[in-house]
């Protein structure tokens, strides 16, 4: 079964336009990372948050993770074509240093310039 | 900054061959994972080292092995490749539980 869960699937935007994907677990996580793939290429590291509430940005990209640290979210202002790609959620389940990091399904981004 | 280093970056074989993917994690990274991801699907844990000891299994068909050596480069075996097999597969690796890095991919093709 899928434990971690994106919403939406897929997602077409006008450039310029603000979205918000969404990224679920049932359980709570220890690090919740976000990353940007482009279709047969390599995983591109955005973000990692580890505290229950912990915000960041980087350029016009903003991750949440919530209180209880088991729902992320990433923000993106005044979307660009730069930006269309697939975007996966990653997280830890237990706090071993070791352990790995299980994947949600993703959610595809379009861009319309 | 170093990265994580794959290779080959594109494989073709054929079925029933065998192949064998590289993985040089970056430099005082003391976990390597290897990932595999087919077409439209999110990256499946095949499996980790730490410390050069297997630290844990996932999916991995008993046709495959890997190893890492001691200088920390990994090594994924696979044998009796079936059309299956033909996918994406990541190198990963990190510190502790900072952030985890991966590398470019090995695209292996099964005709």
């Amino acid at each position: 079964s899928q434990e971690l869960e994106q919403s939406p699937q897929s997602l077409i935007v006008q450039e310029g336009k603000n979205l918000t994907i969404n990224c679920t677990s049932s359980k709570t996580l220890y690090g919740l990372y976000w990353y940007k793939q482009k279709y047969g290429e390599g995983l591109i590291f955005l973000m990692m948050l580890q505290k229950g509430g912990e915000e960041k940005s980087h350029e016009k990209i903003t991750a949440k993770l919530d209180e209880k640290k088991q729902q992320s979210s990433l923000h993106i202002t005044a979307s660009q074509p730069s930006h269309a790609g697939i975007y996966l959620c990653g997280a830890d389940k237990i706090k071993t240093s070791y352990d790995k990091v299980i994947f949600g399904p993703g959610t595809s981004l379009s861009v319309i310039p | 900054a170093a990265g994580v280093i794959q290779s080959p970056r594109h494989l073709i074989k054929e079925k029933r061959e065998t192949a064998t993917l590289k993985c040089y994690p970056i430099p005082r990274h003391d976990t390597v994972y290897w990932y595999q991801q087919g077409p439209g699907q999110d990256p499946q844990f095949l499996i980790s080292f730490y410390e050069k000891m297997q630290s844990d299994k996932g999916s991995i068909p008993d046709r495959f092995s890997a190893q890492q050596f001691s200088d920390y480069h990994s090594e994924l075996n696979m044998s009796s490749l079936e059309l299956g097999d033909s996918a994406l597969y990541f190198c990963a690796s990190r510190q502790g539980n900072e952030k985890l890095f991966f590398g470019s991919g090995t695209q292996l093709s099964v005709l």
